[in-house]
Order: C-alpha cells, then structure tokens, then sequence
C-alpha cells in the first residue's frame, strides 16, 4: 500500500516568510499526526487530528502556525511568519484507527531550512 | 505528566557486540510502546511495538525489547550489532486517553565501532 506523503522534500525561505506544507495519509487512516523535528531532538507532536476535528494541538505556536485537513483526508501545516527557530523537518504521520492499536506510519517529513 | 526519557544521548558500540537502548516513562496506566529508527536523512521506520500480552517483543532487524512494569521501562535489545544499524533511535509511547497521542523521547544516536 502506498505511504504517508509529504511535499515537498526541502524547503528554503527567508525569516517573516510564509511556508506551507501537505501530507496525504494513507488511505482510510483516521487519525493524522504533525511532528515537528528539530535537528538533534526527538520529533515533538504539534496537532493530532481525528478526521477532520482536533484532538491536541496544545504545542501548536497558534501565533504563527496552522493546520487543517479538509474533509478527514489531506492535512496543511502552515507557518505565517516564519522564525529561524522554525528550521526543522516537519513530519506527517497517520494512524488506522481511534483505538491507537496501530502504529504511526510516518511520511520522510519536509526539511525547513528558515534564514 | 505523560513523559518519555531515553537517558542516552550517544552510545558507542563495537560490531558484533550486544546493545541495550534505554527507555523510561512516566504514565498512571499500561501505555501502548514503540520503538523507531531513523537513518540520516530517512524518515522514522518502527522496529517494534507493544500493546499487550507477551512482553518481550520481536521486532525487524534482530531487535527485541522487554516491557517492565515494575521499571516503566521498555529498554531495546539487539544480541549482536551490524555496522548498518548506526542510527538514531526513539522511543514512542502512546497514552490510552481521550487524545490517544504518541509523544517520542529525544533519542539515542548509536554508533558502532568496526
């Protein structure tokens, strides 16, 4: 079956720019996930989306981040203005179901690099 | 608060040498428990995963990890190291709530010696 898709693979933009990013789960999975991996660090979660609702964005930068994802499927991560702090790779991840008796699959994530 | 600890930031092993990684949490309740690598420049591939029952898993690549109650542990096990398993590893714990979300610990990055 296919992976998670991300797009796209590198990004470069320059401080107070905008970026946006997309993942297309796989298919049928309900839960979809935003990880954000800054070099060095493990991935940290910003926003888990069930369906189309969201379940925790409780570590999501709300002043200058956001996402959605449209009809339960494809998700949009964006970041309006971007920091140097914000380099990173962004990973997608999705899950089957709500029960979480299933693993994360994850997406080869975008590489953000913000000068 | 729900937490991950992988102690290790680096490990240095031999080829050929057996390797344990490191993994604690801190959760109320028996969470769901994941352990992933990551090669430079790939995304994250599980090696293994516990929900329930035996608690020694089998996972990809030779590895096998034991969950520990007692400990809140879930330490990765590999009897004989390849020089191709140089990586990062990250735990992965998931919390049975209402989020049900997967929180990673900062990682170990092993480094095998030839």
């Amino acid at each position: 079956e296919a992976g998670v898709a991300q797009s796209p693979r590198y990004k470069i933009i320059e401080k107070r720019q905008s970026v946006a990013f997309w993942c297309n789960p796989i298919s049928g999975h309900a839960t979809l996930y935003w990880y954000q991996q800054i070099l060095g660090q493990g991935p940290k979660l910003l926003i888990q989306f069930q369906n189309n609702g969201v379940v925790d964005d409780s570590q999501l930068p709300k002043d200058r981040f956001s996402a959605e994802r449209l009809k339960g499927v494809d998700s949009t991560l964006k970041i309006q203005p971007a920091k140097l702090e914000d380099s990173a790779v962004y990973l997608c991840a999705s899950s089957l179901d709500p029960d979480m008796n299933t693993e994360a699959f994850f997406g080869q994530g975008t590489r953000l690099t913000v000068v | 608060a729900q937490s991950v600890t992988q102690p290790d930031i680096h490990i240095t092993v031999s080829e050929g040498a057996s390797l344990e990684l490191r993994c604690n949490y801190s959760y109320g309740a028996t969470p769901y428990l994941f352990w992933y690598v990551q090669s430079p420049g790939q995304g994250l591939q599980l090696l293994l995963k516990y929900f329930s029952g035996d608690t020694l898993v089998q996972g990809i690549k030779g590895f096998e990890a034991e969950f520990k109650r007692s400990q809140s542990s879930f330490n990765l096990r590999k009897p004989s190291v390849h020089w191709s398993d140089a990586a990062e590893y990250f735990c992965a714990v998931g919390f049975m709530n209402r989020d049900d979300k997967i929180i990673f610990g900062k990682g170990t990055r092993l480094h095998i010696l030839p």
